[in-house]
């Protein structure tokens, strides 16, 4: 059974940073491109950011390009998103996603910027 | 950036009927479009990929269609655990891009 469960969301105040995980088993992680898709409170879904299977490929949403960094180690079976000059149009629950067809998300984490 | 524009915002029907759902691209996504189900409290939920394509474990009622620009989820008879929010997707190009979503409510 794929399993994907994100941690490190919380309270951080504007300008800060935070770095998210999300754990993932039950598949060949090292065989599929992973993603983050982020959720704004009573918002619809936003695409934040991709990772081929092998690292090689990264892609980011022009609203956080140069602030968010994503990547993966097979080894632990992770992928991350750090993220940096948190804004509070950034607050969210944000979704770790598997694969090109975004086809399994894990429950989230919320991600809050204020003051 | 794709835009993808989802109609009817809302949709108020009643358990056993039929639901059409639709979903417009600003420019053509070719086949690669894909529906979700989310209900509150809840993750998204992948229902139809490559535009008519089930993913696994999804029931034979969910059906997609269409292709560059035009695209339809249709539900055949509305179940009560089908009342949701529906969303589509493209990955044509980056950015992937999501519709605004169509909410199906109980009428």
């Amino acid at each position: 059974e794929v399993q994907l469960v994100e941690s490190g969301g919380g309270l951080v105040k504007p300008g800060g940073s935070l770095r998210l995980s999300c754990a993932a088993s039950g598949f060949t992680f090292s065989g599929y491109s992973m993603n983050w898709v982020r959720q704004a409170p009573g918002k619809g879904l936003e695409w934040v950011s991709s990772i081929s299977s092998t690292g090689s490929y990264i892609y980011y949403a022009d609203s956080v390009k140069g602030r968010f960094t994503i990547s993966r180690d097979s080894a632990k079976k992770s992928l991350y998103l750090q993220m940096n000059s948190l804004r509070a149009e950034d607050t969210a629950v944000y979704y770790c996603v598997l694969g090109s067809n975004l086809d399994y998300w894990g429950q989230g984490t919320l991600v809050t910027v204020s003051s | 950036e794709i835009v993808l524009t989802q109609s009817p915002a809302t949709l108020s029907l009643s358990p056993g009927e039929r639901a059409t759902l639709s979903c417009r691209a600003s420019q053509s996504v070719s086949y690669y479009l894909a529906w979700y189900q989310q209900k509150p409290g809840q993750a998204p939920r992948l229902l139809i990929y490559d535009a008519s394509n089930r993913a696994t474990g999804i029931p034979a009622r969910f059906s997609g269609s269409g292709s560059g620009t035009d695209f339809t989820l249709t539900i055949s008879r509305l179940e009560p655990e089908d009342f949701a929010v529906y969303s589509c997707q493209q990955r044509s190009n980056w950015p992937l891009t999501f519709g605004g979503g169509t909410k199906v409510e109980i009428k």
